[in-house]
């Protein structure tokens, strides 16, 4: 069974704060990407990653996937507010399925 | 644009009862799923489409069944509730290999 273990599961943080997520499997995905869910909605499509050691930013957020395409990390620089939410990490391995990590909880404080 | 949509939003049902979940999706997809969400356990697939007229079981397909109507519906039914059915189901769809669209998911309780 593939597995995502995300951590942390909870972060509280203060407004202007820098944080880092995880997202690690011993399995090899050939991408993976990045949700943010709301109270009451969907999950959103933050970003996807493809190559291995590929990097990408969305204005203060920084995604990271690994080398060997078995983890990946969330930065966020200067977290505001807004950007709290649940944050998952997703591993798509070329079929049909798409398997999630549990989640990160992002509290961010004014 | 109305992209999923899931009906009903909430729903409480006794021990036993059956109900169907509705999914219905306009952007003409070919793969369609459902997901189940409990606290710390993150989203866990119950049931997938990879295109219309077949249907294939997920992680946690036991005490549901699904039927692809249409390439535009998804439904998710549930035959006998139990307690332990008692989550938030989310329906998604997509095209095959990109990004999933989700609906604004439904909260089931099961008494």
């Amino acid at each position: 069974t593939q597995l995502l273990e995300q951590s942390p599961q909870f972060l509280s943080i203060q407004e202007g704060e820098n944080l880092t997520v995880y997202c690690n499997s011993s399995s090899v995905f050939s991408s993976l990407q990045w949700y943010r869910q709301e109270p009451g909605e969907g999950p959103v499509l933050l970003v996807t990653v493809v190559t291995g050691g590929e990097v990408k930013k969305l204005k203060r957020l920084t995604f990271q996937f690994g080398d060997a395409r078995k983890d990946s990390s969330l930065h966020i620089t200067a977290a505001q507010p807004g950007d709290t939410g649940l944050y998952l990490c997703a591993g798509h391995t070329g079929g049909f399925k798409t398997i999630f990590g549990a989640g990160t909880r992002l509290f961010v404080k004014a | 644009n109305a992209g999923v949509t899931q009906t009903p939003k909430f729903q409480v049902l006794k021990t036993g009862q059956s109900m169907t979940l509705q999914c219905a999706q306009d952007m003409n997809h070919n793969s369609m799923y459902w997901y189940r969400q409990d606290p710390g356990m993150g989203l866990r697939l119950i049931y997938y489409s990879a295109s219309e007229g077949t249907t294939d079981k997920g992680e946690v397909p036991n005490g549901y069944n699904v039927s692809r109507l249409n390439k535009r519906e998804f439904s998710l039914r549930l035959e006998s509730a139990a307690p332990s059915q008692t989550s938030v189901y989310f329906c998604a769809s997509r095209v095959t290999g990109e990004k999933l669209f989700f609906g604004s998911g439904t909260q089931l309780s099961v008494l």
